[in-house]
């Protein structure tokens, strides 16, 4: 069976700090793969997409940036973290080959920036 | 992607069977009905999909309008477990991994015991 694990659960970080979230999907290879947000009462976006190891698309500019080091990591990044980024972020995937919008949710990531 | 319409809220209690509506008037006819639903502080879970033909799963009945410009996702039975956010999307087929879902406002439901 598929997994996805997301790291830290949560985390409190101070506004011009950097910021490193993972997304590990075990069980599954190929995967394509998704980072979303949701700000506090809002709605979900996407923000990146990766379909192969070393290639990452841009959806939503958040000055934030992603990359996928290994064909089951996802990392989200950004090297001066500003209030607005806090939220709630969401790594997802997708079966390669197979029906692209039966995408499948981690647990997510709480951030909180001060 | 076209637009869907939900209602923004629909309350129920255990045991009913609850008709979830959406609205989508301009959907091309390349585009697929899908629905995730979504609890507080969690992902979003995917819940069905179709294209013209009514179908079914474990989790729903999805109705889909002959002129295909409306669906209604059917849950039996609800229990407190049903109480979530659920979302309407539409997304074209064969868009590859770079399928993006478009997640609305939803219809918060709300399950009473």
């Amino acid at each position: 069976a598929q997994t996805i694990h997301q790291w830290p659960v949560a985390e409190i970080k101070a506004v011009g700090s950097p910021l490193s979230l993972g997304c590990t999907i075990k069980g599954k290879s190929s995967p394509n793969l998704y980072w979303y947000w949701q700000a506090t009462g809002g709605t979900l976006q996407q923000l990146f997409y990766s379909i192969t190891v070393g290639q990452v698309e841009s959806v939503v500019q958040l000055n934030l940036s992603a990359s996928r080091p290994k064909d089951d990591q996802f990392i989200l990044s950004t090297e001066k973290l500003l209030l607005s980024h806090s939220g709630f972020y969401l790594c997802a995937w997708s079966p390669r080959g197979g029906n692209y919008a039966e995408q499948f949710f981690g647990p997510g990531t709480r951030l909180t920036v001060l | 992607d076209a637009k869907t319409t939900q209602p923004d809220s629909m309350e129920s209690t255990e045991g009913e069977t609850v008709h979830l509506p959406c609205s989508h008037a301009t959907i091309s006819g390349n585009e697929y009905i899908y629905w995730y639903r979504q609890v507080p502080l969690q992902g979003p879970e995917y819940v069905t999909h179709g294209l013209q033909q009514n179908t079914t799963n474990s989790m729903a009945f999805l109705a889909i309008a002959s002129d295909r410009k409306s669906s209604t996702l059917i849950l039996p039975h609800v229990s407190l477990r049903d109480a979530a956010v659920y979302h309407c999307i539409l997304r074209v087929a064969n868009q590859g991994g770079s399928a993006k879902l478009i997640f609305g406002e939803g219809t918060k439901l709300t399950v009473s015991s």
